[in-house]
């Protein structure tokens, strides 16, 4: 079945160090691609999202590319803030409504 | 508007109780969901509905009912709560089904089942 594959936390970082978390996704049909954000005690919101191969989401400071070749959806920003600290869920959205999400991966930034 | 709503926040339960989740939108959603997150598991699709009076299983959807009596309210009931459903429930509701369309989350409901 569809299924995401999500780098495994939890990463802490510095102010200003680059992230990237790691998305793999099952090939099946045409799936779109989302990034979600958790922050702490909240529900999940949408951070970015890609519907077809090539296309780049970007929203404050993140982005991630869907790579079709390489069935991936890395998410990454170049200087992370204290303020980035949460959870983040890559999915596969298919026609069915339904979405597949990865494990989640916690990010904590250190000042 | 307040999006989605989700009460209560926080529920505790001794096994075999039952009770029902609250869940209504006022973005005149056609889609509507719910999730149980757990640790190192993502979230898991339960059941889920494509309008009023349409509802289907998801992945997990063993020991829950739904019912869609209106486009804005879609309740999850747990018939007799187990340990095992100890877990953060989640809903979600969309403006179409079409694998691009975004869904908007409520701020879930924390249940512990003794």
């Amino acid at each position: 079945g569809d299924s995401v594959t999500q780098m495994e936390g939890p990463v802490t970082l510095s102010e200003e160090a680059f992230l990237t978390i790691n998305c793999t996704y099952t090939a099946t049909g045409y799936p779109s691609l989302f990034w979600y954000v958790q922050y702490p005690g909240e529900g999940l919101q949408l951070l970015l999202k890609a519907t077809k191969a090539d296309d780049k989401g970007s929203n404050k400071g993140f982005e991630a590319t869907y790579r079709k070749e390489t069935t991936s959806f890395h998410l990454e920003k170049g200087s992370v803030q204290v303020s980035d600290s949460a959870v983040y869920f890559c999915a596969r959205g298919s026609n069915d409504y339904k979405l597949s999400f990865g494990a989640g991966t916690t990010v904590t930034v250190r000042a | 508007n307040a999006g989605v709503t989700q009460t209560p926040k926080f529920q505790v339960l001794k096994t075999g109780q039952s009770m029902t989740l609250q869940c209504a939108q006022d973005m005149n959603h056609e889609y509507m969901s719910w999730y149980r997150q757990d640790p190192g598991m993502g979230l898991r699709l339960i059941h889920y509905s494509v309008g009023a009076g349409i509802t289907d299983q998801g992945e997990v959807p063993n020991g829950y009912n739904v019912s869609r009596s209106t486009t804005e309210d879609f309740p999850l009931r747990l018939l007799s709560a187990a340990p095992s459903q100890t877990s953060v429930y989640f809903c979600a509701s969309g403006k179409g089904r079409q694998r691009q369309e975004t869904q908007y989350f409520g701020p879930g409901t924390r249940l512990l089942v003794l």
